[in-house]
Formats: structure tokens, C-alpha cells, sequence
């Protein structure tokens, strides 16, 4: 069965750098397009960013354009996201999920907390 | 960008109620309309896509309907392990936008 395991989550300073993974098996990985999606503590969700199979197409939300950047590895099943620059609104659980715009397969999370 | 507006923002109900959610769209998305459910501590789970079509192994008390701008999600016999939270969400074009949630409860 499908499953999505993000990690590198935690504790970072305002305009500091983190990079979180998701590890993907179950599926064939390299056929798939993946997404991050987020959710503040308590609040709603929001895409943050997709890629395509191949890593030749990207979208990324204008609240994380220039400062995120998401990524591939085919080889290991692995999915990015780096994020740089951060801000304490970038608070949040991190999703990673299967798919570009429809999302049926979800990781658990993995929670950032933007904090002095 | 496309705004999802849910109504209403909060629901109680009671076990074996009927219940209505509805989601309008900013602009027409024709049936790119998707349905999750969410509870808490857990990450969102995949209910309806295309705005009307069950999602494999989804209960069939689960329907959704619409197109354009208007759509509804509706549960037509409440049972206790359907008190969640439930988003809308557009798959036209990016930004991907969600609705802001419709909370479900006792």
C-alpha cells in the first residue's frame, strides 16, 4: 500500500533554513507527481508546492515562491522541500501527498515551528 | 486565485441526521471540485473527486454534487465516525486553494 513518511521537521529561528523529506514507497515513485501541502496549528490547509514525475515542471503558492524549494530523487523515492528564509507564519505541519492537484494519498506530517 | 468559501463554517448534528455542506467557488471550476475529511491529529483523508465520484472503499452514505461555481457534500445517515472536519478544495489551477473547513459536531 501507499505510504508517505515526511521527517526533518522542528524547532527553527526566524530566517533560518530547514529541509524536510518524504519518504515514499508502495507506488512507483518516478510515475507519480508529488505535492507539500500545509496546516498551521489549528487552521486550515494550504498547497504549498508540486512537482511533476520527472522534476521538470514546478509550481510553488506565492507565500513560499523565492524562498522554498521542492525537489526529487527517483533513484531513492525521496521528496524535498527546502526551505529557506523562514518566518514564524511558516509555522505549520508539513504534508507531503501523491498527486499534483488531487490529493488521495497523504504522510502523517511532520510539524515546523518558526520561533525566537 | 480562486476562493473556496464553505458554508456554514460549523455544523452540529446529531447520529443518523442528514447533513449538507456547501462550497462555493470564487469562478467557475467546472467539476474540478475534491472533498476531504480531517481528524484531529491526523492528516486529511480523500473522500470525493470530480466533485461527485466516490473515492474507492469510501462509504456510500458520502455524496457530492455540483458543477461551475456551487457544490454540496452530503452525508445522508451521520455515524459517529463522521464528526470531523471537512474541506473543499479546487484542483482547476494553481494555487490549489481549500475552502476553510467545515467542522462537524455532536
Amino acid at each position: 500500500q501507499v505510504q508517505l513518511v515526511e521527517s526533518g521537521g522542528g524547532l527553527v529561528k526566524p530566517g533560518g533554513s530547514l529541509r524536510l523529506s518524504c519518504a515514499a514507497s508502495g507506488f512507483t515513485f518516478s510515475d507519480y507527481d508529488m505535492s507539500w501541502i500545509r496546516q498551521a496549528p489549528g487552521k486550515g490547509l494550504e498547497w504549498v508546492s508540486s512537482i511533476s514525475f520527472s522534476g521538470s515542471t514546478i509550481y510553488y503558492a506565492d507565500s513560499v515562491k523565492g524562498r522554498f524549494t521542492i525537489s526529487r530523487d527517483n533513484t531513492k523515492n525521496l521528496l524535498f522541500l527546502q526551505m529557506n528564509s523562514l518566518r514564524a507564519e511558516d509555522t505549520a505541519f508539513y504534508f507531503c501527498a501523491r498527486d499534483t492537484s488531487t490529493w488521495p494519498h497523504w504522510g502523517q506530517g511532520t510539524l515546523v515551528t518558526v520561533s525566537s | 486565485d480562486i476562493q473556496m468559501t464553505q458554508s456554514p463554517s460549523s455544523l452540529s448534528a446529531s447520529v443518523g441526521d442528514r447533513v449538507t455542506i456547501t462550497c462555493r467557488a470564487s469562478q467557475s471550476i467546472s467539476s474540478y471540485l475534491n472533498w476531504y475529511q480531517q481528524k484531529p491529529g491526523k492528516a486529511p483523508k480523500f473522500l470525493i473527486y470530480a466533485a461527485s465520484s466516490l473515492q474507492s472503499g469510501g462509504p456510500s452514505r458520502f455524496s457530492g454534487s455540483g458543477s461551475g461555481t456551487d457544490f454540496t457534500l452530503t452525508i445522508s445517515s451521520l455515524q459517529p465516525e463522521d464528526f470531523a472536519t471537512y474541506y473543499c478544495q479546487q484542483s482547476y489551477s494553481t494555487p490549489y486553494t481549500f475552502g476553510q473547513g467545515t467542522k462537524l459536531e455532536i
